[in-house]
């Protein structure tokens, strides 16, 4: 069975400072790896996704994730984050044809203070 | 990607009653999901609803608790039956349009909160 693992629940950061949000899954088929936001009360908006291709994928709002396939990690990346970037964000992977399924990490929620 | 609407866009609803949401799709898709987000929780799965037939459950969920219909390739509804105050959540359908190579898109979600 796939699991997602997010392994920071919180991650604090200074406006204009990089950040890296942690992602590690688990499979034993190919999948499909995406990541997601949810800003205050609102739904999921896809940030970024790793379909097949070049391993560093750039999504939008400045974003970026680099598929490491031998260390099973989707890490989501920005060099410079705003107070606008404050927000729950989560790794979701879905197994190649198999339904669609989305397995979702336990989300990280970032937090970017001025 | 697909412009999804969902409704009601939030709900207090007394235990023991239901309460029927709708997802509403603005072009045809080929797969529609329905998740739950339990408070301060992440997104799990309730079921795959099929055009035309049953859903299709997730470990955990029943359809005498979530009856789900999808009538066509744009409209889906999930029913919460006999409510307890477990069942506050938010809940967001998500579809794959045509196309799209399993990429999920998804409604702005349902708040419910059960009294």
């Amino acid at each position: 069975a796939q699991s997602v693992t997010q392994l920071d629940s919180q991650v604090p950061v200074f406006e204009e400072a990089p950040v890296e949000l942690r992602c590690n899954y688990s499979s034993s088929v190919s999948v499909y790896l995406f990541w997601y936001v949810q800003y205050p009360n609102q739904g999921l908006q896809l940030l970024l996704k790793y379909l097949s291709g070049s391993t560093l994928v750039k999504g939008i709002n400045g974003f970026e994730a680099e598929f490491n396939k031998s260390q099973t990690s989707f890490h989501l990346r920005k060099p410079s984050v705003h107070i606008s970037d404050t927000a729950e964000y989560f790794c979701a992977v879905t197994v190649y044809n198999q339904g669609g399924k989305l397995i979702f990490g336990q989300g990280t929620e970032l937090s970017v203070k001025p | 990607s697909a412009v999804i609407s969902q409704k009601p866009s939030r709900d207090i609803c007394q235990r023991g009653t239901s309460l029927t949401i709708q997802c509403q799709v603005d072009s045809q898709v080929t797969m529609m999901f329905w998740y739950r987000q339990q408070p301060g929780q992440s997104l799990t799965l309730i079921a795959t609803a099929n055009q035309g037939s049953e859903a299709t459950y997730e470990s955990g969920f029943v359809i005498d608790k979530f009856p789900i219909s999808r009538p066509n390739l744009t409209f889906s509804t999930l029913t919460v039956s006999n409510m307890s105050p477990e069942d506050s959540s938010i809940y967001l359908c998500s579809v794959v349009a045509q196309g799209a190579q399993e990429t999920q898109y998804f409604g702005p979600g349902t708040r419910l909160l059960v009294l």
